[in-house]
């Protein structure tokens, strides 16, 4: 079992649609980051957090510490949102902040 | 702009031939890593470096070097390429300490034949 696990594998969304990503996780981290990839592009950091909610413009991201859980919501999406979205942790006692990686959620969005 | 730069982009190589490749850091960040993305995995790290002339080993070091000669510089090498290193790989730099983010590189896609 992966320790950190990302649902739906792939998502088809319509322009429009408000859209979540899931991430849960196996092991006690100090934090989590939310990242996304173009296709053939690099990495881009959306969102590091250890607790609570944080948003940035339609992107939302949340964390439950407890359920070893977080989730990463897109309000209005657009086909430019078109992109792969990488969940990772940082574990609890990665002194050199070590992350550990999901295999990511392909998102498609239609007009 | 400031930020993480690997060169090449990409890169052709046969099996057997050597290479490296450079990721460059303008942030001064201590932490440095190497990983490797392949189809249907996460990231997987390769080696890293908590500062300059020190390198460790990762989840999956076998087969490749690396040098920290230069704070702003880290080096992955491949002395003797296999198909199996066929791979993108991504560079990555942050500071220490909690709260603090990553910033990645536009990675290389290498294709060993």
């Amino acid at each position: 079992k992966n320790e950190v696990e990302q649902s739906p594998q792939n998502l088809t969304a319509q322009e429009g649609e408000f859209i979540t990503i899931n991430c849960s996780y196996s092991v006690g981290i100090s934090a989590l980051h939310w990242l996304q990839q173009h296709p053939g592009g690099g990495i881009v950091s959306l969102f590091m957090l250890s607790s609570g909610k944080k948003k940035h413009g339609r992107l939302i991201a949340t964390i439950n510490i407890q359920e070893k859980h977080s989730s990463l919501h897109i309000t209005a999406s657009h086909p430019r949102d078109s992109a792969v979205y990488i969940c990772a942790v940082r574990w609890y006692g990665g002194a050199t902040n070590k992350l550990i990686f999901g295999t990511g959620t392909l998102l498609a969005v239609q007009p | 702009n400031a930020g993480v730069t690997q060169t090449p982009k990409f890169r052709v190589l046969k099996t057997g031939q050597s290479m490296t490749l450079l990721c460059a850091q303008d942030m001064n960040h201590e932490y440095m890593y190497w990983y490797r993305q392949d189809p249907g995995m996460g990231l997987r790290l390769i080696h890293y470096s908590v500062g300059e002339g020190t390198t460790a080993k990762g989840e999956v070091p076998d087969g490749y070097n690396v040098s920290r000669l230069k704070k702003q510089n880290f080096l992955l090498g491949l002395e003797s390429a296999a198909p199996s290193q066929t791979s993108v790989y991504f560079c990555a730099s942050s500071r220490p300490g909690q709260g603090l983010g990553y910033t990645f590189g536009s990675g290389t896609r290498l294709t060993v034949v």
